[in-house]
């Protein structure tokens, strides 16, 4: 079986601060994909990025970046100069590669950033 | 605006009544899924579509529950004789097939059973 844990529920950071979310995952796949969800207010879940298990390149998008360690399971996310629009539920989710993509998520962290 | 659509966004429904949502997919997604997400928890698998045919569906899909995407396009979930716990949001997701799936998701309906 999948498991996602994100043990962090809650984060509250100032503006400009720097912010890691963290999440450390299980499966017996050999073959896998990692990914980040960010959900504002609004409810819809914002695709950020996937990650496949065969890489562990680390990956940066403007202040997103995304720390994958395989031998300790773990795949953080990192927001630099962290901003208020960055308040929002962030989801951490893991999935088989083959066959259909039955997502496995994680419980959330909800950040949020205070001017 | 191409992305994945739901209606209705919000439904507040009398225990023991039948409620239906629909959800419209990326058009050229022939994946779909559904999901549900209680307070406080992620989303949770129920069901997925490849095309028309429904391929998989969790144990947490009661028999009140049923879905359907009749011409491999739009997706509609129902559920009969609802239950307060049924109160959740329901969120729907496509992909396309390929080697790197990437799931899409929907503004999710978020359901009140009083």
């Amino acid at each position: 079986a999948q498991k996602v844990t994100q043990a962090q529920t809650e984060i509250s950071v100032v503006e400009k601060e720097d912010v890691t979310l963290d999440c450390v995952y299980e499966t017996r796949d050999t073959t896998y994909y990692l990914f980040w969800y960010k959900q504002p207010p609004s409810g819809e879940l914002v695709f950020l990025i996937r990650r496949n298990s065969f890489d562990e390149q680390n990956e940066i998008s403007g202040r997103y970046s995304w720390n994958f360690q395989k031998s300790t399971s773990s795949f953080n996310f990192t927001i630099t100069a962290s901003q208020v629009v960055d308040s929002a539920v962030y989801f951490c989710a893991l999935s088989s590669a083959g066959g259909y993509q039955k997502v496995t998520f994680g419980t959330g962290t909800k950040l949020q950033v205070i001017p | 605006d191409t992305g994945v659509s739901q209606d209705p966004r919000h439904k507040i429904t009398k225990r023991g009544q039948n409620v239906t949502f629909r959800c419209d997919p990326i058009s050229e997604h022939n994946r779909l899924y559904w999901y549900r997400q209680t307070l406080g928890q992620g989303p949770e698998f129920l069901t997925y579509f490849q095309n028309e045919a429904q391929l998989e569906k969790s144990r947490l899909l009661s028999d009140r529950f049923s879905a359907e995407r009749p011409k491999g396009s739009f997706s509609t979930l129902e559920i009969q004789r609802t239950e307060q716990g049924d109160s959740a949001m329901y969120l729907c997701a496509s992909s396309l097939v390929q080697v790197q799936e990437t799931q899409y998701f929907g503004p999710g309906t978020r359901l009140l059973v009083l």
